[in-house]
């Protein structure tokens, strides 16, 4: 089954403790991404990656690190978690490469969700 | 840069009424328009979409219309069920931007019996 998994779906931690919580998909996709969802703030892009050992920065990556050293995982690393920090997170995937590969129409599969909370 | 402004919520109906979620968008280049949908408790899952001006996307019977001409997304469905309750999100994906894909905040719809 197609499907991209995160763990753990929930985690409450203390602020300074690193923790990483870990995506990974099953589709051979190129993009991968992670979301945090507040609300009444919708979906904010934190890292994206659009192939093995090429990552960006989104909208919000102060705080969060990344890496991409397989195609099909893309954890996300809280160095020194603090209680703004405490959100949903979702890591999503999708096919294509970029631009140039007509990226901009491609679907996005989301993982179900890492509920965080830092005390 | 790019932005999409989705009504704000919650939208409450009865079961069998008519839906519809407004949805504008800004963007630089010429965009893929999206709705998703996210179930209590789960992530977002593509509901349907667009890629070119005047495309209608439609799923589950849903439908959008890409109008470029009014920067326009508006979800519809004739008559919902209370299994559509649920959080919508209206999103953008640019083929001239940078590629990061923007969501609007999202529309709860609460579905009465």
């Amino acid at each position: 089954e197609a499907q991209v998994t995160q763990n753990p779906r929930y985690l409450i931690t203390v602020t300074g403790k690193k923790l990483t919580v870990t995506c990974s998909q099953n589709m051979n996709h190129e993009y991968m991404s992670w979301y945090r969802q507040d609300p009444g703030l919708g979906l904010r892009q934190i890292y994206y990656s659009m192939n093995v050992e090429v990552t960006d920065k989104g909208d919000v990556p102060e705080g969060y690190k990344v890496s991409r050293k397989e195609k099909r995982n893309f954890p996300l690393i809280l160095e020194s978690p603090s209680p703004n920090q405490t959100s949903l997170y979702f890591c999503a995937s999708s096919l294509s490469q970029g631009a140039r590969g007509g990226a901009h129409t491609d679907t996005q599969y989301f993982g179900p969700g890492t509920r965080l909370t830092v005390l | 840069g790019d932005s999409v402004t989705q009504m704000e919520g919650p939208v409450t109906l009865s079961e069998e009424a008519f839906l519809t979620i407004n949805c504008t968008y800004t963007a630089t280049g010429y965009p893929s328009l999206f709705w998703y949908v996210q179930y209590p408790g789960e992530g977002l899952q593509l509901l349907l979409k667009a890629t070119k001006a005047d495309d209608k996307g439609s799923n589950k019977g849903f439908e959008a219309t890409y109008r470029k001409e009014t920067t326009s997304f508006h979800l519809e469905k004739g008559s919902v069920q209370v299994s559509d309750s649920a959080v919508y999100f209206c999103a953008l994906s640019d083929r001239g931007g940078s590629y990061i894909p923007t969501f609007g905040r999202g529309t709860s719809l609460i579905v009465h019996p």
